[in-house]
């Protein structure tokens, strides 16, 4: 099955610099590739999604990158603000029909905003 | 609004007490699943279906249960409940091959006291 490891566990980063957390996943044949924000005692929330056929995706802020030869993809987040503050996880799926598929989560990353 | 609804969000419960916690949906989704996480922790996967009358157990090992007797309904029910249970419990959904990410209930937080 498929296997996501994420990187760092832990992130602190001034307020205004970047943010970049990176995903590895397994399985050649996964396609979709969602990233999910939590707050703190909140549910976690689609924030951004790539699929295979692309290899970049931006979204104000935040953008995501794609490399299927090397299996990786990660979050680019600009000019940080305390609001992102949160754990993130990727997360890889096989496709193009999902149907009896599931996501297979990364473990998380904490991001700390510092003011 | 369309949406995933968990009750209680919070619920504290002495040990060996029988609970059930809910989730529904209004989303018209096929598949749901249960995850246990602790707070800001890895999210574990310890129940899903794919449709009505379809249960199957996660990647976690679990003690619950759970039941799909229709779409829309996926309760989680501990028999015997005990201290090691204390964990968060959140919800999910998604379409059947066409929608591709997940929506999340807000989880409820259980305690065994």
């Amino acid at each position: 099955g498929e296997n996501v490891e994420q990187h760092p566990s832990t992130l602190s980063v001034q307020e205004g610099d970047s943010a970049v957390i990176k995903c590895t996943y397994s399985d050649s044949a996964s396609n979709y590739f969602p990233w999910y924000k939590q707050e703190l005692g909140k549910r976690p929330q689609l924030i951004i999604d790539i699929r295979s056929n692309v290899g970049e995706k931006k979204d104000q802020r935040i953008a995501v990158t794609l490399n299927k030869t090397a299996k990786h993809f990660s979050l680019h987040i600009t000019e940080t603000q305390p609001e992102d503050s949160a754990v993130y996880f990727c997360a890889a799926v096989r496709g193009p029909n999902f149907g009896n598929e599931k996501l297979t989560f990364g473990t998380g990353t904490r991001l700390t905003i510092i003011p | 609004e369309a949406d995933i609804y968990q009750t209680p969000r919070y619920l504290v419960i002495g040990t060996g007490k029988k609970i059930t916690l809910e989730c529904s949906q209004t989303m018209g989704h096929d598949k749901m699943y249960w995850y246990q996480q602790d707070p800001g922790m890895e999210l574990h996967l310890i129940h899903y279906s794919y449709g009505v009358n379809s249960t199957e157990k996660g990647d976690l090992s679990s003690e619950s249960t759970v039941s799909r007797i229709r779409t829309e309904h996926f309760p989680l029910t501990l028999e015997s409940a005990r201290p090691s249970h204390t964990s968060q419990y959140l919800c999910a959904s998604s379409d059947l091959g066409t929608n591709y990410g997940y929506t999340f209930g807000s989880g409820t937080r259980l305690t065994v006291v």
